[in-house]
């Protein structure tokens, strides 16, 4: 079955870029989402189609993603970003995501 | 203002069953796909099934296929999830989220506050 995976953890110092990393056989040809989820909280999703922002995202937010792997940056990097991440997409009318990078703002 | 509601979840013994509902409102419900997506404590996210809004595309996560069944009532703006045969690894928090494809395979721009559902072993 097809597998996402993620880094468990990512530090990052505040104002600094965090980047979170996704990997997935030919991840780069299926639409890449990324998710924020804090704690006690639903998610939320950040990133979709690759690198498109819902409306009241944040600009500090953005995707790319290429071959294997897509990427969801965090530029200037605030503390109330700490959270957990997940990518997802799909292959063979599957969903999946990646079992999630705990972001710790130091 | 988009809302999405879950209930139905609770204590159930294995093997027994449950129907969570998860009620719309704030958007025309029968343009979208919805789906269930569901997180066991302390765990990451785990897809379960989607519908289309017109019911033409149904998905299920190999996890639950067979034992569990996605409907959605248009009329009252009502998405369910049948589930039998519950096992001590069903037990998480269900989501329901809405997704704006027409194919049920795209993302999901609104998720509900969850119901949770566990399953003694």
């Amino acid at each position: 079955s097809y597998e996402l995976t993620q880094p468990p953890s990512v530090s990052v110092s505040p104002g600094q870029t965090a980047n979170i990393t996704c990997s997935g056989d030919e991840l780069g040809t299926k639409y890449g989402c990324w998710y924020q989820q804090k704690p006690g909280q639903s998610p939320v999703l950040l990133i979709y189609q690759h690198n498109r922002r819902p409306s009241g995202i944040p600009e500090r937010f953005s995707g790319s993603n290429s071959g294997n792997t897509a990427t969801l940056t965090i530029s200037g990097t605030q503390a109330l970003d700490e959270a957990d991440y997940y990518c997802h997409a799909w292959d063979s009318s599957r969903g999946v995501f990646g079992g999630g990078t705990k972001l710790t703002v130091l | 203002e988009v809302q999405l509601v879950e209930s139905g979840g609770g204590l159930v013994k294995p093997g027994g069953s449950l129907r969570l509902s998860c009620a719309a409102s704030g958007f025309t419900f029968s343009f979208y796909s919805m789906a269930w997506v569901r997180q066991a404590p302390g765990k990451g996210l785990e897809w379960v099934s989607s519908i289309s809004g017109s019911r033409s595309f149904i998905y299920f996560a190999d996890s639950v296929k067979g034992r569990f069944t996605i409907s959605r009532d248009n009329a009252k703006n009502s998405l369910y999830l049948d589930m039998n045969n519950l096992r001590p690894d069903d037990t998480a928090v269900y989501f329901c989220a809405r997704d704006p494809s027409s194919t049920a395979m795209g993302h999901f721009d609104s998720w509900g506050l969850g119901t949770l559902v566990t399953v003694p072993s």
